[in-house]
């Protein structure tokens, strides 16, 4: 069964601090993919990234970055130089090739980000 | 244009009622999903549909219903609300499954409360 950990329930950051999200999944696949996502407090969900489970390649877009290893298990999301917009829900999301579940959700981690 | 629309966005209505939440994608994908997110922000799938065919249903009482007139569309039925349905809704879509890679794209949710 895929399984995903996200084992910081809030994260309270002063804007300009970074902060890093962290994602430890489960499977027994060799094919997966590791998805996140942003709820903002408006509420709907909004795509981040994806990451297949054959490139560990790091991502960089803007302020964001994320650290996927194997080895661990880990899909950590860092936001470097954070602001008050970056507060908002973070979900991390695994899908397993030969699965029956097309996506399970992590609880979520709660970003504040204060002035 | 709206990419993945439900109507509507709140819905209030008492115990033992029916209701219905539409969902439009207009992204042309060949999957839509319907996921239930309660208080504590857990996202759960409730059903996915792919070319009208039904392919996942987690353990959700019979009372919920989806019913896909055509690709573009994924409603869900609620019949004899209770109290404990009560909740934000998402509908999402995808190209295709995301067993096979693809990211979700999600509604605005649909939040119901049964009193």
């Amino acid at each position: 069964a895929q399984k995903v950990t996200q084992a910081q329930t809030e994260i309270s950051v002063v804007e300009k601090e970074d902060v890093t999200l962290d994602c430890v999944y489960e499977t027994r696949d060799t094919t997966y993919y590791l998805f996140w996502y942003k709820q903002p407090p408006s509420g709907e969900l909004v795509f981040l990234i994806r990451r297949n489970s054959f490139d560990e390649q790091n991502e960089i877009s803007g302020r964001y970055s994320w650290n996927f290893q194997k080895s661990t298990s880990s899909f950590n999301f860092t936001i470097t130089a954070s602001q008050v917009v970056d507060s908002a829900v973070y979900f991390c999301a695994l899908s397993e090739a030969y699965g029956n579940n097309d996506m399970r959700f992590g609880a979520g981690t709660r970003l504040t980000v204060k002035p | 244009d709206t990419a993945v629309s439900q109507t509507p966005k709140y819905l209030v209505t008492q115990m033992g009622n029916d209701k219905s939440i539409k969902c439009e994608q207009n992204l042309g994908h060949d999957t839509m999903y319907w996921y239930k997110q309660d208080s504590k922000k857990f996202l759960k799938i409730m059903f996915s549909y792919n070319n009208k065919e039904l392919i996942i249903n987690e353990t959700v009482p019979n009372r919920f219903s989806p019913k896909s007139p055509d690709k573009a569309h994924l409603n869900l039925h609620i019949n004899s609300l209770e109290l404990g349905d009560s909740a934000v809704y998402f509908c999402a879509s995808s190209q295709e499954r995301s067993r096979y890679g693809y990211e979700q794209y999600f509604g605005p949710g649909t939040r119901l409360t049964v009193t």
